[in-house]
This record gives C-alpha cells, sequence and structure tokens, in this order.
C-alpha cells in the first residue's frame, strides 16, 4: 500500500462548487504539505502543517483552506472553486530527521 | 526573486551520456537543504537526491551526484550514464531553515529526453 495517499485521484468540478482534497499518510510523519503544479511553474506550495495544531500559509493560500484532523489526515478545501485553481494537487509528508518529501500520487482538478 | 531557478527548460542527452541539469537558489539562510526530484509521464514526484548546505561533500546516489557550488549559490543535477528510462521532468527545490521545516520552494523543472 502506498504511504501517502490522496483522494479523490480526478475531479471535475464547476466554478463555485465548494471542494475537499484529501490526503492520508501511514509514514507517522508530522510535517505535511499541500502543493499545486501548473505547466511551466513548478510546484507552488499553499499550506502546510508541522502537527495537528499547527497551520501555515504558504506562498499562494488565497482561495484555500486546510484541516489537519489527524497526524496522519492533512485535507485542502476550495471554498468556491474558479478555473484558474484547475491544476495537480500533490500532498507531502517530511519528518523533522529526514528532510525528503515524500509525496502523494497527485489530484487532477479541473474546474470548469 | 525567484527562489529556485532552473534555466533549461530542456533538454537532450544521448544515451550512455552524462547530462548535467542546472540550478541556482537564492536565500539568506545559513541553514538549508537542496533536493532534487524526477518526476515521469506518470506524474508522481520522486526523490533524487539531497544537499545539506553544511555538507562540505557533494551528495552522491548512484548515478546521480549533485554538484553543489556554495559560493555560486548553484546545486547542478548530474546523471551519469543516461538511460532512457531517465526521461523525465526533473525539478530542483529548496527548503529554508534547518530543522525549522521552513517552506519548500521549487523551480520550474527541467524536461530532459534520452536519445537512444
Amino acid at each position: 500500500d502506498a504511504d501517502v495517499t490522496q483522494t479523490p485521484r480526478n475531479r471535475i468540478t464547476k466554478t463555485g462548487k465548494r471542494i475537499m482534497l484529501e490526503c492520508s499518510q501511514t509514514k507517522g510523519h508530522d510535517r505535511m504539505y499541500w502543493y499545486r503544479q501548473d505547466p511551466g511553474l513548478g510546484l507552488r506550495l499553499i499550506y502546510y502543517s508541522f502537527d495537528v495544531k499547527d497551520i501555515n500559509k504558504g506562498e499562494i493560500s488565497d482561495g484555500y483552506s486546510v484541516s489537519r484532523q489527524a497526524q496522519a489526515k492533512f485535507s485542502l478545501s476550495l471554498e468556491s472553486a474558479i478555473p484558474n485553481q484547475t491544476a495537480l494537487y500533490f500532498c507531502a509528508t517530511s519528518d523533522l530527521k529526514d528532510d525528503e518529501q515524500f509525496f502523494g500520487p497527485g489530484t487532477r482538478l479541473t474546474v470548469l | 526573486a525567484q527562489k529556485i531557478t532552473q534555466t533549461q527548460p530542456g533538454m537532450f542527452v544521448q544515451e550512455k551520456e552524462a547530462v548535467t541539469l542546472d540550478c541556482t537558489y537564492d536565500t539568506s539562510d545559513q541553514s538549508y537543504g537542496l533536493f532534487w526530484y524526477k518526476q515521469p509521464s506518470s506524474g508522481e514526484m520522486i526523490f533524487l537526491i539531497y544537499q545539506g548546505s553544511y555538507d562540505e561533500q557533494n551528495a552522491t546516489e548512484g548515478r546521480y551526484s549533485l554538484n553543489f557550488q556554495k559560493a555560486r549559490k548553484s546545486a547542478n543535477l548530474v546523471i551519469s550514464a543516461s538511460q532512457l528510462g531517465d526521461s523525465a521532468m526533473y525539478f530542483c527545490a529548496m527548503r529554508e531553515g534547518l530543522y525549522t521545516g521552513n517552506q519548500f520552494y521549487f523551480g520550474t523543472g527541467t524536461s530532459l529526453t534520452v536519445i537512444p
């Protein structure tokens, strides 16, 4: 089984809809991250969390919110989706000792 | 200013040859980490190699090595003996703040194509 899972893997929605992307991990890591990837722009950090009580805004947090329900779960919400939020979204985890980030498989979101 | 700059949108290399992918970074922190990730067409992000700012020797992982030039703020990835399976997007990334888990910054990527 994958260490970092994301649901759904693909989603098509309409402008104005509320969308939640979920991330779960079995690695036991405290730190979790949400990124979006756009062609030609690489990955940009949306939010990150060092533990259940710690949430931080990343480079592009406007229009997004997150919830860290447990150490293993970190959800990203788009309260009112807009077309320029169409992108590939990645969740990642890391450990304090091990600097490497482990990525989920990604969620492809299309907002019409 | 961009935190991570990758100036090569696309690169081609002959199979079995070596290739260097460029990466420069911008930070005023003394403690930081540099990473390279590979993203094949299937979309997953695969960690390749890591270099800490205090590491005196260049990092190596199999056919991957990181040419770390601290004064120039560059962290180029060298892939030796290229294989067809190396064709992918490659991203350079930086984490500022050792042990503080500060934000990660990614470059825009380099698309590598290995030619048979």
